[in-house]
């Protein structure tokens, strides 16, 4: 089955202790997103990744970091979590056919707390 | 401004009604549009995307006016499982790279 995997799907954690979410896909998808959903304000890109080893910002970067080293997978790091990254976040990939619009596909979701 | 705007809502419409959703988004060079679909507390789901020419499936039809720069969803024969939140997403330059998501309509269609 076709699909976007992240782990873990909640988590509580407190301020400062790093943290590593993980974001799957079976898909062989080159591009693959991170991204914050937050109420009244929608998903927000963080990183997005158009291949291997390539990585650029999104609109929401800090305090975070990503890595690329395999084409399926791409984690997401909190290297010192703070209260203001308690957020659900979603993990989204797609292929990038040329002249098509290309859909997004989503993982199911981390929902993360920092105390 | 926001980048992408969208009538919060919620909507709330009897079955078998129709409704119709806008959304508006600021930078004039974008170039892909889509509507996806979210349910409480899960992930988006690609909806349709909208074309210059306007496209329809089934009971929705999207359309896009590039001149006012505005999106719409038109939604027939509304059933109780179109209840969900619909996100307006669009894509400005640097193109298939850069998403950028409206906060949302929330639709409750009601028996």
């Amino acid at each position: 089955e076709a699909q976007v995997t992240q782990n873990p799907r909640y988590l509580i954690t407190v301020t400062g202790k790093k943290l590593t979410v993980t974001c799957s896909q079976n898909m062989n998808h080159e591009y693959m997103s991170w991204y914050r959903q937050d109420p009244g304000l929608g998903l927000r890109q963080i990183y997005y990744s158009m291949n291997v080893e390539v990585t650029d910002k999104g609109d929401v970067p800090e305090g975070y970091k990503v890595s690329r080293k395999e084409k399926r997978n791409f984690p997401l790091i909190l290297e010192s979590p703070s209260p203001n990254q308690t957020s659900l976040y979603f993990c989204a990939s797609s292929s990038l056919r040329q002249g098509a619009y290309n859909e997004q596909f989503f993982g199911p979701g981390t929902r993360l707390t920092v105390l | 401004r926001k980048e992408v705007e969208q009538d919060p809502g919620p909507f709330n419409v009897p079955e078998g009604a129709t409704v119709a959703f806008n959304c508006t988004y600021s930078n004039s060079a974008s170039q892909s549009f889509f509507w996806y679909r979210q349910d409480c507390r899960k992930e988006p789901k690609l909806l349709m995307s909208v074309y210059s020419s306007g496209n329809e499936d089934g009971r929705f039809t999207a359309q896009l006016n590039r001149a006012s720069q505005y999106i719409s969803l038109l939604i027939r024969d509304s059933k109780l499982s179109d209840s969900a939140t619909y996100l307006c997403v669009v894509n400005p330059p640097p193109y298939g790279q850069n998403f950028v998501f409206g906060p949302g309509t929330r639709l409750s269609v009601l028996p």
